[in-house]
């Protein structure tokens, strides 16, 4: 499975943006990046998906780095509610090993101040 | 209704002990899948249910038997547990197995505890 790179932790002030990096250098040209986050105490939840455009949706933004290589979650004002752990996943079409799997990595924890 | 509901949400029990846990959704699902999440680690894999059949076990020890008797419910049944067992489990569902863009929908899970 392709892997990804997150770090451990960033820390936001509420109200500001939030920039969560991922790095996926090994991707294939069919696997879609998916970001989950894991509330407290809550099982995960889907935030927002791609493949090569950015997108946006009423959670949050994803950019996409030209050669997928990395991509970047964007929190346009953080709140208090968004204290989570935020999971960069690769999900890969029919064939391949990621096939009906989501493989979660360790994720980034991150804290934000009131 | 977009929720998948899990029963109950704390379950205790001993090793010689037989429990089941139940997963319910009503979005007409056809992918159902079970994860088991140790404290302060990732969501781990460990059944995958397309279309009422088994379709993905990461060789997971028998002692957790799975078993999904229609499309809207998903069991997992515990006997024999170990107390490294102890952790929370979580159900998901979403429209389809394949697919990348399918998005998995979680129930808030149940914390095993295993004495």
């Amino acid at each position: 499975d392709a892997k990804t790179t997150q770090p451990n932790s960033m820390e936001s002030n509420e109200e500001e943006p939030v920039h969560l990096p991922c790095n996926h250098s090994t991707i294939s040209g069919t696997d879609y990046i998916h970001w989950y986050r894991q509330l407290p105490s809550q099982g995960p939840e889907y935030v927002i998906h791609g493949l090569t455009s950015n997108v946006n949706n009423r959670m949050a933004s994803l950019a996409i780095a030209e050669d997928r290589k990395s991509s970047t979650l964007i929190l346009h004002r953080a709140t208090l509610r968004d204290a989570a752990v935020y999971y960069c996943i690769l999900r890969g079409l029919a064939g391949g090993t990621s096939y009906g799997k989501l493989t979660f990595g360790q994720g980034t924890i991150l804290t934000v101040h009131p | 209704d977009t929720e998948v509901t899990q029963t109950p949400k704390h379950l205790v029990m001993g090793m010689t002990n037989k429990k089941s846990l139940k997963c319910e959704q009503h979005m007409g699902h056809r992918a159902m899948y079970w994860y088991k999440q140790k404290a302060k680690k990732p969501p781990e894999l460990m059944f995958v249910y397309s279309y009422e059949k088994l379709s993905i076990n990461e060789s997971v020890p028998s002692r957790f038997s799975p078993e999904c008797p229609n499309s809207s419910l998903l069991n997992l049944h515990l006997h024999a547990l170990q107390p490294e067992d102890s952790a929370l489990y979580l159900c998901a569902s979403s429209p389809r197995v394949g697919g990348a863009e399918n998005e998995q929908f979680f129930g808030p899970g149940t914390r095993l505890t295993v004495l």
